[in-house]
């Protein structure tokens, strides 16, 4: 069955980039609309964007400005980056894919916002 | 943005209580939303989608019901592995919203 992981450094530092990557196994990436999602630790989850593999995307408007998701269907990959970071983007990271729900998750990715 | 609100926040249950969790839209979703169950150090798990449909391999004792502005999650009876923190999700706009989430603990 579909699996998705997330990869990318786990530490970054306030106002660089966050940049992760969400590998999809066991399926094609192809026709499907793939978000990325964070959780602050002990709070709620925030949807950040969604990708369709043509390439279109839509995004959380609260993070519009400093967010780009890109797919990259030869190598079954999507991809989230997060420009000017403070410690407020300090969360766990989840990439999933989109149906009716998001029905299928990656194991989730700790990113921590320090210097 | 559409936002959701959910109520109530927190619930103390014993195992076999019939829970009903309630999730409010600030505007018309249809039948755009989805229920997710989340355990500690664990990602969310899909439950109900487009408001009433159970996602292959939830028991049964899960159900979901609304549409519009109003939506319900209920469990029939509850069971030692459903404590945990639920979340609804609206997919009607181009901007997806999380409910802020029903933690579900032991009586």
């Amino acid at each position: 069955q579909v699996q998705l992981q997330e990869s990318g450094p786990g530490l970054v530092k306030p106002s660089e980039t966050l940049s992760l990557t969400c590998t999809v196994s066991g399926g094609s990436i192809s026709s499907y609309y793939w978000s990325w999602i964070r959780q602050p630790a002990g709070k709620g989850l925030e949807w950040i964007g969604r990708i369709y593999t043509s390439g279109s995307t839509n995004y959380n408007p609260s993070l519009k400005s400093r967010v780009t998701m890109s797919v990259d269907t030869s190598k079954n990959q999507f991809s989230l980056k997060l420009s000017s970071v403070t410690a407020a983007d300090t969360a766990v990271y989840y990439c999933a894919r989109v149906m009716w729900g998001m029905d299928v998750w990656g194991q989730g990715t700790t990113v921590t916002v320090s210097s | 943005d559409i936002q959701l609100t959910q109520s109530p926040s927190f619930l103390s249950a014993s195992v076999g209580d019939r829970v009903t969790i309630t999730c409010r839209a600030s505007q018309g979703i249809s039948s755009y939303l989805a229920w997710y169950q989340q355990k500690p150090g664990k990602a969310p798990k899909l439950l109900i989608y487009a408001a009433s449909t159970l996602q292959s391999g939830v028991p049964s004792r899960f159900s979901g019901s609304g549409s519009g502005t109003e939506f319900t999650l209920t469990i029939s009876s509850l069971q030692p592995e459903d404590f945990a923190t639920y979340y609804c999700q609206q997919l009607n706009s181009y901007s997806f919203t999380f409910g802020p989430g029903t933690k579900v603990d032991i009586k």
